[in-house]
């Protein structure tokens, strides 16, 4: 396995467009976890999977953006009605269980620009 | 509230030179502790963790960091850096999920 993947690596659109992200993690891990990272800042936890359940999100995760993971393999990050303020790098990481023994690998991010 | 505070923003040494990157971190017990590197282009990597026992704990590509629990820090280490060693470099802790500093960017003078 060649690690987390993230597709597209860049996406420029316009402000009330709609966009959705994918991630692939590396394919026995059962726990997926989106971030955002905006200029100057470190990442920050947005929502993560175990299998295809959603078990927390972050109040950063406002209505607007939805995430899933059908099958408990890849996931999608959707936003809706892009703002500018939605800018960031959003990084997708995955691990083989919960618990911070378990190492989480992360994906090259996927750029976003909304203009 | 759980923080984590990297306090130099940008930090500039000579190639060769001694690297201290610091980090403290303000949670109500001991977190797990971790530093991950970030290079341009690439995704997270996770340089070193502390969860327990020894203070001073070995990572990869020559780093080191060191937990002291009286100072609430866990300050990364290298004793001669590399030009590759550029990059920006982030702590972070984990009690119930992973919060990450500001990061410090590493730059290195020929």
């Amino acid at each position: 396995d060649t690690g987390v993947s993230q597709d597209p690596r860049h996406k420029i659109t316009k402000r009330g467009q709609n966009v959705t992200f994918r991630c692939d993690p590396i394919s026995e891990h059962n726990r997926l976890y989106w971030y955002r990272q905006t200029l100057g800042q470190g990442p920050e936890f947005l929502t993560y999977f175990q299998n295809e359940a959603q078990l927390e999100k972050s109040r950063l995760l406002s209505d607007r953006f939805s995430a899933e993971r059908p099958k408990g393999s890849f996931s999608t990050l959707e936003i809706q009605r892009t703002e500018q303020g939605d800018s960031a790098m959003y990084l997708c990481a995955s691990s083989l269980s919960g618990g911070a023994q378990y190492e989480q690998y992360f994906g090259p991010g996927t750029r976003l620009t909304v203009t | 509230a759980q923080s984590v505070t990297q306090p130099d923003i940008h930090i500039t040494v000579s190639e060769g030179a001694s690297l201290e990157l610091r980090c403290n971190y303000s949670y109500g017990a001991t977190p797990y502790l971790f530093w991950y590197v970030q290079s341009p282009g690439q995704g997270l990597q996770l340089l070193l963790k502390y969860f327990s026992g020894d203070t001073l704990v070995q990572g990869i590509k020559g780093f080191e960091a060191e937990f002291k629990r009286s100072q609430s820090s866990f300050n990364l280490r290298k004793p001669s850096v590399h030009w590759s060693d550029a990059a920006e470099y982030f702590c972070a802790a984990e009690d119930d999920k992973i919060i990450f500093g500001k990061g410090t960017r590493l730059h290195i003078l020929p």
